[in-house]
Order: structure tokens, then C-alpha cells, then sequence
């Protein structure tokens, strides 16, 4: 159980055009779901938490007019890179949180590579 | 000051050696703690959560001192297969926040 999927799971682009990355919990409910990036050698950096049905939360630093996100359901949270470049390539994480979970409770996606070229 | 810092080794060892990670955090309202194992170009699974009791799985110790606000991972008897970059993570009101990980390379 508890398992999330992330669509797609690599993607290349071209610079000035957006992507949409899908993240669906499979087999529970997510009221939240949460979105990080994770460049080369580095962490994962929290950069939005997206809430079913209201508007992200973003990260300090993180744009939300670049970084689109939402949570039209109970299963599925997309975020859309708008007018990507070469510096926004990375790994996409989604995790999602059970709805009545613990707090800490996430499950996380597979991943998706983003390469901006 | 990074919130979760952690070495970021790499640390080489032979197999069947015993390895610990350090960790310490910076804010100490952090309510609850985490060991994740990120393997290369995979997403973070958690390994184990963090008690002050400290708590074991198998080769597995993890301890938290939240007096020094220091986490430790301790591995005995080390695989091959336990080569994977680990990751100290806190809960921080609802949020997981990540350390930058430490990798480990266990060589036969």
C-alpha cells in the first residue's frame, strides 16, 4: 500500500517552454502533497506544499508564477515548470500525506529528471 | 547555518566493517526524527524513524540526543548492498526537512 506514482518519469525540453509533471496517489487520499527539488550532490529542498481543493504554500525563494501547482483532487497534484531553462534541470520529488496521517507521514514518488537544454 | 547538516563523506569502507553518520539540527522545536536511504537517482525511502530510547532494526542503531540536538546511524556488519547515500531528516512542523546526506560505499 501507500504508493505514489510521478508522471513522467524523464522529460527533455527546450528552453522557454513549460512542462507539467503529474503526482498521483495510487491507492489513499492526499489532502497534501508536498513538492522538492534535488540538484546534484545537494538535498532535497522543500519547495511547495500543495493543499486539495486551496492554493500552494511555497518555499521562500521559490516563485510560484514559474512553478504552477495544483490539487484538483484527493489523487493528483501537478506542478508546471513555465519558461524552463537550463538552471531549472533537476530531479522533481513529489511525496503525498495520507489524509488524517501523522504529520510526518509522506510517501514518495519515484521521481522525475527534468533536462533543460 | 544549514537547519540538518550531516558529513557528506564519501565514506569507503570494506564489508562487515562498522560505520556511523552524524547529524545534528539546528532548530529545537523539531518534533520527531528520520533516517532515509536515497539510492543514486532513485527517491528517499525512509530506513527508520529516531527515539531518544535510542532504536535498533537488525545492523541498524539510531540515536537522538535532542539535549545536543544530535542525531547518529550506526551500521554493523556492512553489505554491499548497504552502499546508498543516508539521509538525516527532521519533522519541523509538518515539514521533512532534508540534510544534504552522507554517502556510503561498501567495497568487498
Amino acid at each position: 500500500g501507500a504508493v505514489v506514482s510521478q508522471h513522467p518519469s524523464r522529460v527533455i525540453c527546450k528552453s522557454g517552454t513549460s512542462v507539467k509533471i503529474e503526482c498521483r496517489s495510487l491507492d489513499f487520499q492526499a489532502t497534501t502533497m508536498f513538492w522538492y527539488r534535488q540538484f546534484p550532490k545537494q538535498s532535497l529542498m522543500l519547495m511547495a506544499t500543495s493543499n486539495e481543493g486551496s492554493k500552494a504554500t511555497y518555499e521562500q525563494g521559490v516563485e510560484k508564477d514559474k512553478f504552477l501547482i495544483n490539487h484538483a483532487s484527493l489523487t493528483l497534484s501537478t506542478l508546471t515548470v513555465t519558461s524552463a531553462h537550463p538552471e531549472d534541470s533537476s530531479f522533481y520529488i513529489c511525496s503525498a500525506r495520507p489524509t488524517g496521517g501523522l504529520s510526518y507521514e509522506q510517501y514518495f514518488g519515484p521521481g522525475t529528471r527534468l533536462t533543460v537544454t | 547555518r544549514k537547519e540538518v547538516e550531516q558529513d557528506p563523506g564519501p565514506f569507503n569502507v570494506p564489508e562487515g566493517a562498522t560505520v556511523a553518520f552524524n547529524c545534528t539540527y539546528s532548530n529545537s522545536a523539531s518534533q520527531s526524527f528520520f533516517w532515509y536511504r536515497q539510492d543514486c537517482r532513485k527517491e528517499p525511502k525512509l530506513l527508520m524513524s529516531v527515539y531518544s530510547s535510542g532504536n535498533e532494526d537488525g545492523r541498524f542503531t539510531a540515536q537522538l540526543n535532542r539535549a545536543s540536538q544530535y542525531i547518529s546511524l550506526l551500521i554493523r556488519d556492512s553489505k554491499l548492498s548497504d552502499s546508498a547515500t543516508y539521509l538525516c531528516v527532521v519533522n519541523s512542523g509538518g515539514k521533512l526537512i532534508f540534510g544534504q546526506g552522507t554517502e556510503l560505499s561498501v567495497k568487498p
